[in-house]
């Protein structure tokens, strides 16, 4: 079956970790998404990629990092330097098209110990 | 300015009533929108996309969209208690070339 797949499901971090979540996608699309999801709010972006090797800047990219070494995979590091990360993260990927709908993995909730 | 904006609701319609739910948005270089439902704990599903004035039907679903105003709408005809979710719009900026959500209307459909 296509479609775009988190790991782990949830996550504990101590302080001062730093963590990596998965997002592995096998729909052939091109772009791929993070967001960022507080209770009671909606997504806001990290991190976006439109392709191999490239990627930019969200809204709120402090305090994360990414990689975009294969089309399948788009890896979100947690850094010590985000302050305040428990949060539910969730990864998106599209065609590159404008009129394609993006799809999203189940998400990672993400949590400060 | 937010880029993509929606009433945070709640939004609070009786079983098989018509719910409308709003969204503005800024970029005038967006050309194509999504209607996202989330429920709570849940990942977004996507409901409906419209890049083209006008009215877009599937079902209970109706997507409208004015470019001109720069708004879009949501319209589910016949609510269901399970229709109870976040709804998420969300907008393709052509000029920055990313997809930005508004932060989303919850809705509450009660028997």
């Amino acid at each position: 079956d296509g479609g775009i797949t988190q790991s782990p499901k949830y996550l504990f971090r101590k302080e001062g970790q730093n963590v990596t979540l998965s997002c592995e996608q096998n729909l052939n699309h091109d772009a791929m998404y993070w967001y960022r999801q507080d209770p009671g709010q909606g997504l806001r972006l990290i991190y976006y990629s439109q392709i191999v090797n490239d990627f930019q800047k969200g809204d709120i990219a402090e305090g994360y990092s990414v990689s975009r070494e294969k089309k399948e995979s788009f890896p979100l590091t947690v850094t010590s330097a985000q302050k305040n990360p428990t949060a539910f993260y969730l990864c998106a990927s599209s065609m590159r098209q404008m009129n394609t709908e993006a799809f999203f993995g189940q998400g990672t909730r993400l949590t400060v110990v | 300015q937010k880029e993509v904006e929606q009433n945070s609701g709640p939004l609070s319609v009786p079983e098989g009533a018509i719910a409308s739910l709003n969204c503005t948005y800024s970029d005038r270089g967006s050309q194509s929108f999504f209607w996202y439902r989330q429920y709570s704990g849940k990942s977004p599903e996507l409901i409906m996309f419209i890049y083209s004035n006008g009215d877009k039907e599937d079902g209970r679903f109706t997507a409208q969209l004015n470019k001109a105003s720069q708004y879009v709408s949501l319209l589910i005809r016949d609510s269901q208690p399970s229709d109870s979710a976040t709804y998420l719009c969300a907008a393709f900026s052509g000029g920055y070339n990313k997809l930005i959500f508004g932060a989303g209307t919850r809705l509450a459909v009660h028997p």
